[in-house]
């Protein structure tokens, strides 16, 4: 069985830091794309990005509004990907998914909250 | 990047009856050489991720009920319920995995009538 359980949301100040785990199993992770994906309250999905594995040189895309702000890594040896936050506002207070979209593979999503 | 945008915001049908949404990018989302639509529809219900239904447009996600199916090619998709269900009653998405960013249109809320 699949699974994608993200940690490491929380209440952040704005222009913090913050970082989110996702750990996955019941697929072979390495040879897997991962992506995050958001969803604000009562709003609708908003893709965030993606970071492709190594035999795709581990390459890496972002949506403009986290570019030079937020970093997907990923630990094939943990079969865990990364979604490093930082200067984060106000508007990205989300749910936070970890996903393979393409097959329907989906977390729960853990919530991160920008807010003095 | 590729906007996609869903019609209409929110729909009423009542149940047994058909519902259709739609989906519109603003650029092609067909690889031509391997004849495939990058485009995929989720439903998702309040608490919940979303749920894939279809992908490359018209391939139904092992389990799901045949009451559902994708159309389209280019730049306008549809998703049909053919006789819609209580259970039905969500906000379904379309999602362009073509070119990246990916994106979703704004979702479209499902209502009973």
């Amino acid at each position: 069985e699949v699974q994608l359980v993200e940690s490491g949301g929380g209440l952040v100040q704005p222009g913090g830091s913050l970082i989110l785990s996702c750990a996955a199993s019941g697929f072979t992770f390495s040879g897997s794309a991962m992506h995050w994906v958001r969803q604000a309250s009562g709003k609708g999905l908003e893709w965030v990005g993606r970071i492709r594995s190594k035999t795709d040189n581990y390459a890496t895309a972002y949506i403009s509004s986290v570019k030079g702000r937020f970093t997907i890594s990923r630990d094939d040896s943990k079969n865990t990907s990364y979604l490093q936050m930082h200067s984060l506002q106000a508007d990205d207070t989300a749910v936070y998914y970890c996903t393979r979209p393409d097959v329907g593979d989906w977390g729960r999503g853990t919530l991160v909250t920008v807010s003095a | 990047d590729i906007v996609m945008t869903q019609s209409p915001d929110s729909l009423a049908v009542s149940l047994g009856e058909r519902a259709t949404i739609n989906c519109k990018s603003s650029q092609s989302v067909l690889d031509s050489s391997k004849n495939k639509n990058y485009l995929a529809w989720f439903q998702q219900k309040p608490g919940q991720p979303p749920k894939l239904l279809i992908y490359w447009a018209s391939t139904r996600e092992s389990g799901v009920p045949d009451r559902f199916s994708g159309g389209g090619s280019g730049t306008d998709f549809t998703l049909t319920i053919s006789s819609l269900q209580a259970e039905d009653v969500a906000v379904y998405y379309c999602h362009q995995y073509y070119r990246t960013p990916c994106s979703f249109g704004q979702g479209t809320k499902l209502e009973i009538k």
